[in-house]
């Protein structure tokens, strides 16, 4: 049963424009968010997170949105650009386990210029 | 290179051998993860390390499995009688400690089993 899910397994945008990638959970014990970056060959790299007390985090071209009621996150990409193209991971956990994080399945963005 | 550094990076085995893999974690960090993933899956959480204390075990762990961190700095994970199920990138993460919510990933060690 999967607690973390990445419904959308690709994204196609252009150069400049948004990219959206979404994230839902199942679990309520979650109260804590990251999106990873991943690129063919290599581990993958932390991008941005969220605690739970927050709706919002912003770094940078990067925002990720936090809908607690509906178990639901965003990552905003503004603008988008080629060297965005990889596989993003959502993952989740409980800070006071300090533990495993869980993982989506990734949605591959490609940006085209 | 201050990161997660993993050895080997890619390893061909066939069936019934063993192999090891060795992580050497970010030199603050007593925290030390194993994580396996399969094509079209996401990272599976197999086992993590608080300096030498191995204190959990995924189910996914199965007897075949064994992971160390003798002195609490690198950590080894062995394979034995590799089948051709366990072919997968198994990746070691790190994290700071009491932020075991933000983990550091290295490089991934590939292992195919032919």
């Amino acid at each position: 049963d999967q607690q973390v899910k990445q419904n959308s397994p690709s994204l196609s945008v252009q150069e400049g424009r948004i990219s959206i990638l979404n994230c839902d959970y199942t679990n309520s014990m979650f109260d804590y968010f990251l999106w990873y970056k991943k690129y063919p060959a290599e581990g993958p790299t932390f991008l941005i997170s969220i605690s739970s007390i927050k709706d919002k985090n912003e770094d940078g071209r990067f925002t990720v949105f936090l809908n607690k009621s509906a178990k639901h996150l965003s990552l905003h990409i503004v603008p988008s650009q080629p060297g965005d193209s990889a596989v993003y991971f959502c993952a989740a956990t409980w800070i006071q386990a300090g533990t495993a994080l869980i993982f989506g399945k990734g949605t591959t963005l490609s940006v085209s210029s | 290179d201050t990161g997660v550094s993993q050895n080997p990076r890619h390893k061909i085995t066939k069936r019934g051998q063993n192999v090891t893999f060795r992580c050497d974690p970010i030199s603050e960090h007593n925290r030390l993860y194993w994580y396996r993933q399969t094509l079209g899956q996401g990272p599976e959480f197999l086992t993590y390390f608080q300096n030498e204390a191995q204190l959990e075990k995924s189910r996914l762990l199965s007897d075949r499995f064994s992971a160390e961190r003798p002195k609490g700095s690198f950590s080894t994970l062995e394979i034995q009688r590799t089948e051709q199920g366990d072919s997968a990138m198994y990746l070691c993460a790190s994290s700071f400690p009491r932020r075991g919510h933000e983990q550091y990933f290295g490089p991934g060690t590939r292992l195919t089993v032919t």
